[in-house]
């Protein structure tokens, strides 16, 4: 099956460093991949859309200069998150889905916690 | 969009009881019906999907049943174990869909 890679699981940074998550898809293409955040005992929260080729669609009150994604081919999405700070500390993990599938099949990776001390 | 709600928040079972969660949606469009598993730490896992044109679907100790015209959907475990604790989502949608999740429910089954 359909299988996601998120690297890494943890980081750990100093406050105003920068951070990147790669988020592969091992066994397919994917042209668009998502990245979600998600708080202690809350639910994920879509962050933007990762379009192969193209800038990412953002969703709204998320930073664009904060949190930077390429999607630079068909099987790697990279998220950084820039001048990191504190309440940035949170689980993000990536989505992804066959390319050009019809049948809403998403595989998510297994998430990074970050924490910015 | 979709306005997307689960209950119970919290779900505490012994092990072998059965369990059901509710996934209540405001799109009636909505034709695709998913619950996720999310374990500590870990991304959530596809458990089982039905769509529209199926009013249930089963695959062993698990089941989703779909009320279309009351638009909710629920997630049936029977014979809990330990192993089925977790953290789980619904995630209804359309065509050109986005995974949208609900709040989550807690599952907690007791040795």
């Amino acid at each position: 099956g359909a299988v996601v890679s998120q690297h890494p699981s943890r980081v750990i940074c100093k406050s105003g460093t920068s951070v990147k998550i790669e988020c592969r898809s091992l066994d397919f293409q994917a042209t668009t991949m998502f990245w979600y955040r998600q708080f202690p005992k809350q639910s994920l929260m879509l962050m933007a859309t990762s379009n192969e080729g193209s800038k990412a669609t953002y969703e709204q009150g998320v930073e664009k200069d904060k949190f930077l994604i390429n999607h630079a081919s068909l099987t790697l999405s990279t998220l950084t998150v820039t001048s990191a700070h504190p309440e940035d500390s949170s689980f993000y993990i990536c989505s992804a889905s066959l390319a050009g599938a019809l049948n809403y099949g998403y595989t998510f990776g297994s998430g990074t916690r970050l924490t910015v001390v | 969009g979709e306005n997307v709600e689960q209950h119970p928040s919290t779900l505490s079972v012994q092990e072998g009881d059965s369990a059901v969660i509710k996934c209540t949606y405001s799109d009636s469009a909505s034709n695709y019906f998913p619950w996720y598993k999310q374990e500590l730490g870990k991304g959530p896992q596809l458990i089982i999907d039905i769509r529209s044109n199926v009013g249930e679907k089963k695959d062993q100790r698990i089941a989703v049943t779909l009320n279309k015209t009351a638009k909710h959907f629920s997630l049936h475990i029977t014979e809990t174990q330990p192993e089925d604790s977790a953290v789980y989502f619904c995630a209804p949608g359309k065509d050109g869909y986005i995974p949208t999740f609900g709040r989550g429910t807690s599952l907690i089954v007791h040795p």
